[in-house]
């Protein structure tokens, strides 16, 4: 079956750690997104890529970084930087819409990234 | 369970008409609901979410939506629809996890795609 999937579920990452965080779809999608939700807020967009090798920055892509070396892959990096990285990490794919159809928008399971 | 149910795949309005996106979901406590929308080639944005206190609640853009608890509903208005607003909305429900803190994980309906006619 087709799908987008993340890992790991759950993340731990020390003070002045990198960490990345997988996403991985065999929808054949050109667009990619990641967003961040922390509690009791909404999502917020931390990088999008529009197509394999270019990746556009969102609201809060400061601390992260992404690269789109496949199409099937679109990997987040959070860096040392992000001075509050504890969040929900939820990546979703989309097609290119056709004049038939609407190609919908297929999130991920999420990972939870904490610091220790 | 948790779901979303958007029950509207492709909605067509005309412009300056009254729009409203149904929403149902299924959850066992007092849900965080949120309504987002994707223009094309845009990430997710949002337009309101409701948490507690009043049932309804507003929004950007001219949006509003009614928290119905005895309907399970949390349906998005707007009483007059402009060319822009031609996008896809996507329903929310909030869940509450435990990971040594309470955070919340989204469950997304599948996405009402609205068409406004000029």
């Amino acid at each position: 079956d087709g799908g987008i999937t993340q890992s790991p579920k759950y993340l731990f990452r020390k003070e002045g750690q990198n960490v990345t965080l997988s996403c991985e779809q065999n929808l054949n999608h050109d667009a990619m997104y990641w967003y961040r939700q922390d509690p009791g807020q909404g999502l917020r967009l931390i990088y999008y890529s529009q197509i394999v090798n270019d990746f556009q920055k969102g609201d809060i892509a400061e601390g992260y970084s992404v690269s789109r070396e496949k199409k099937e892959s679109f990997p987040l990096t959070v860096t040392s930087a992000q001075k509050n990285p504890t969040a929900f990490y939820l990546c979703a794919s989309k097609g290119t819409p056709t004049r038939a159809t609407n190609e919908k928008l297929f999130f991920g399971s999420g990972t939870q990234l904490s610091v220790l | 369970a948790q779901s979303v149910t958007q029950p509207d795949i492709h909605i067509t309005v005309s412009e300056g008409a009254s729009l409203e996106l149904r929403c149902n979901y299924s959850y066992g406590a007092t849900p965080y609901l949120f309504w987002y929308v994707q223009s094309p080639g845009q990430g997710l944005q949002l337009l309101l979410k409701y948490f507690s206190g009043d049932t309804l609640v507003q929004g950007i853009k001219g949006f509003e939506a009614e928290f119905k608890r005895s309907q399970s509903s949390f349906n998005l208005r707007k009483p007059s629809v402009h060319w822009s607003d031609a996008a896809e909305y996507f329903c929310a429900v909030g869940a509450l996890m435990n990971y040594g803190g309470a955070t919340n994980k989204l469950i997304f309906g599948t996405g009402t795609l609205l068409a406004v006619q000029p």
